[in-house]
């Protein structure tokens, strides 16, 4: 499995351009996130969704837009880019987990795509 | 606002020693307590997790305290190594075998020297 892969590995934009940020998953996870990651903010949850057809709002959504058509993909959109845009974008996924006492539920993440709007 | 308050922002041990990094919260609907480790130019990987339903937890070298009444939790990373220097970041979540809202902390760069 190649787990969680992200493209591209970097990218410099202008403000005001739009681009995709790809994110694909091949373990068939039906949960998908997108996080930013600041210096001396950690991750902050962009988007998520809990499978095809679903996607919901985390804490910093703004500027952004998600869809799900497959299991596999969760593409993030910035539709006019913002040097506040400039970061580290995080994708994760994981299974749909059943509550068990003791259990982990552990994301996993991708290699991460380093963003920067001038 | 940081529901997720995590110190020390550094630490500096040498090999052998027992780095402690701290996190506290507010919200006592959190339920799920895991520990992530990122290397420079990866993606975080959960370390160890806790529910707080126990007050420790021990995976190899790590272990997490937790003490719900004053709602801390914190991780010890036993005998030290250099392999070991990375970022650490505590986070929290409300039912999180149904939702993947973790809430993380601001993370602790961890340098252990030879």
């Amino acid at each position: 499995n190649a787990g969680v892969t992200q493209t591209p590995k970097f990218q410099v934009l202008k403000t005001g351009q739009s681009m995709t940020l790809q994110c694909a998953q091949d373990m068939n996870h039906e949960y998908m996130s997108w996080y930013r990651q600041d210096p001396g903010m950690g991750l902050r949850l962009i988007h998520y969704s809990v499978g095809a057809g679903i996607t919901d709002q985390g804490e910093v959504p703004n500027g952004y837009n998600v869809s799900r058509s497959t299991t596999e993909d969760f593409p993030l959109r910035l539709l006019s880019a913002a040097p506040s845009q400039t970061s580290v974008y995080f994708c994760a996924s994981r299974p749909r987990g059943v509550y068990r006492p003791g259990s982990s539920y552990e994301q996993y993440f991708g290699p991460g795509t380093r963003l920067t709007v001038t | 606002q940081q529901q997720v308050k995590q110190s020390p922002q550094s630490l500096i041990v040498q090999k052998g020693g027992i780095p402690i990094i701290n996190c506290a919260y507010e919200n006592t609907a959190f339920d799920y307590f895991p520990w992530y480790q990122q290397f420079p130019g990866k993606g975080p990987a959960l370390l160890i997790a806790i529910r707080p339903d126990v007050s420790e937890k021990k995976e190899g070298r790590f272990t997490i305290s937790f003490n719900k009444s004053a709602k801390q939790f914190s991780l010890h990373i036993m005998d030290s190594q250099p392999g070991d220097s990375a970022t650490y970041f505590c986070a929290a979540s409300i039912g999180s075998y149904n939702t993947d809202k973790l809430i993380f902390g601001t993370g602790t760069r961890l340098q252990v020297f030879p």
